[in-house]
């Protein structure tokens, strides 16, 4: 079946530091890719639709020049998490889709632990 | 506007006991898909069934089984004998293929041995 795979899965690092997290489709061309985050004991929330070759769109209340999103290919995402900040800590999760009503295919998660 | 509603927050059972996670949702859509997801600590998302609006037929696999009820937006969840290894956050979600997908808010299943 369809596998999206998510680096790293654990980042732990110091306030300020810039965090960038991988998601790959790794057998399907993935036209759209979704980036959500999840604090504890709340459900996943949408931050951006990223499209590939084109800018991300993000959700209400997200900082598009915080959480920097790059499509660059079909098969690639990249989620980065620029001067994170402790509340920026959280369960970020992606998932992929292949095209029109193509289920979307989840990565694992990268849980983020900023000191 | 799309929305998913998972009434039950958290549910304790005892092992064995059968228990029924509730999920409503909300589209005006004709075409959707609705979705269930295990959660365990973890974190993954493991995913358990997927179903096409047009499809009302009743899922069973294994222990587990899914009522879908279009008359009232209703894709209840329900495990049989219940064990330990059950004891996870379970997420409703909907997906109309025009965006990201809904979840649901999620029930907390804690299942007792």
């Amino acid at each position: 079946g369809a596998v999206v795979s998510q680096h790293p899965s654990r980042v732990i690092c110091k306030s300020g530091t810039s965090v960038k997290i991988e998601c790959r489709s790794l057998d399907f061309q993935a036209t759209t890719m979704f980036w959500y985050r999840q604090f504890p004991k709340q459900s996943l929330m949408l931050m951006a639709t990223s499209n590939e070759g084109s800018k991300a769109t993000y959700e209400q209340g997200v900082e598009k020049d915080k959480f920097l999103i790059n499509h660059a290919s079909l098969t690639l995402s990249t989620l980065t998490v620029t001067s994170a900040h402790p509340e920026d800590s959280s369960f970020y999760i992606c998932s992929a889709r292949q095209g029109g009503t193509q289920p979307q295919h989840f990565g694992d998660g990268t849980r983020l632990s900023i000191l | 506007a799309q929305k998913v509603t998972q009434a039950q927050t958290e549910i304790s059972v005892v092992e064995k006991e059968d228990v029924t996670l509730d999920c409503v949702y909300e589209t005006r859509d004709t075409t959707y898909y609705l979705f269930w997801y295990k959660q365990p600590p973890s974190g993954e998302l493991v995913f358990l069934i997927r179903r096409n609006s047009f499809d009302e037929q009743n899922e069973i696999s294994g222990r587990y089984s899914w009522n879908f009820q279009k008359s009232t937006s209703s894709f209840n969840f329900t495990i049989t004998a219940s064990q330990v290894v059950d004891s996870a956050v379970y997420f409703c979600a909907l997906d109309t293929g025009r965006r990201a997908l809904t979840f649901g808010s999620g029930t907390r299943l804690q299942v007792q041995p």
